[in-house]
């Protein structure tokens, strides 16, 4: 099975920049995928890792260490919209997505 | 292009009552998946459907089925409702030819049991 750790919450000031880390135990790996959800609202596609290292995209990057089983999801610049649940998830056994519990970023003025 | 769609967005229902969700997966997407999401949780998986088929299964009661029709639309039954069932339902579609693994999310059914 999984088991998929990230902080429950974190505070952030605009226009800084935050890491949101995740750690993750799976019998065979399949990659790791980031979501942001607000409030109410739809998970949102961020970032979908399956090789080590550093991908970027814009204000978002992503981490992976498979040897590490962590991975982790920056966040530069931030914005008061960027203020949301952030999922970590890696697939499980055929297509199921398994879930942490999401880590709530709150960005503070 | 249409994104996943699913109806209704919010709804009551009176304990040991039954309720159908209903899912309409994005364009050229052939497979969905439903997620129960708790208030303050990750969402956690039901089912997956392809080929109007259930192709793998959560750790869900029996309680919990599915359908998916022929225009890969998708619904979800939950019988004999309980209170612990209140929660976000998300469905989820992806195409299995490509893009397995990624899906997209509709904006959800908030299932309020009473």
């Amino acid at each position: 099975g999984q088991n998929i750790d990230q902080p429950t919450e974190m505070t952030a000031t605009e226009g800084a920049i935050v890491q949101i880390n995740c750690t993750y135990q799976t019998s065979g790996f399949n990659g790791l995928f980031w979501y942001q959800q607000h409030a109410g609202e739809a998970p949102t596609f961020l970032s979908y890792n399956v090789l080590d290292g550093l991908e970027e995209k814009g204000r978002f990057s992503s981490f992976l260490s498979r040897s590490k089983g962590y991975s982790y999801l920056l966040l530069k610049e931030l914005q008061m919209k960027d203020s949301a649940s952030y999922l970590c998830a890696v697939p499980g056994s055929g297509y199921a997505l398994n879930f942490g519990k999401g880590t709530s970023l709150l960005v503070t003025p | 292009d249409a994104g996943v769609t699913q109806s209704p967005t919010h709804l009551i229902k009176t304990r040991g009552q039954q309720v159908t969700l209903r899912c309409s997966p994005k364009s050229g997407h052939d497979t969905v998946s439903w997620y129960q999401q708790a208030l303050g949780q990750g969402p956690q998986f039901i089912f997956q459907y392809y080929e109007e088929e259930e192709r793998q299964r959560g750790n869900f009661p029996d309680r919990f089925s599915g359908h998916q029709f022929p225009n890969y639309s998708s619904e979800l039954n939950v019988n004999a409702l309980l209170l612990g069932d209140s929660a976000l339902y998300l469905c989820a579609s992806s195409d299995t030819r490509t893009s397995p693994r990624e899906q997209y999310f509709g904006p959800g059914t908030r299932l309020t049991v009473t």
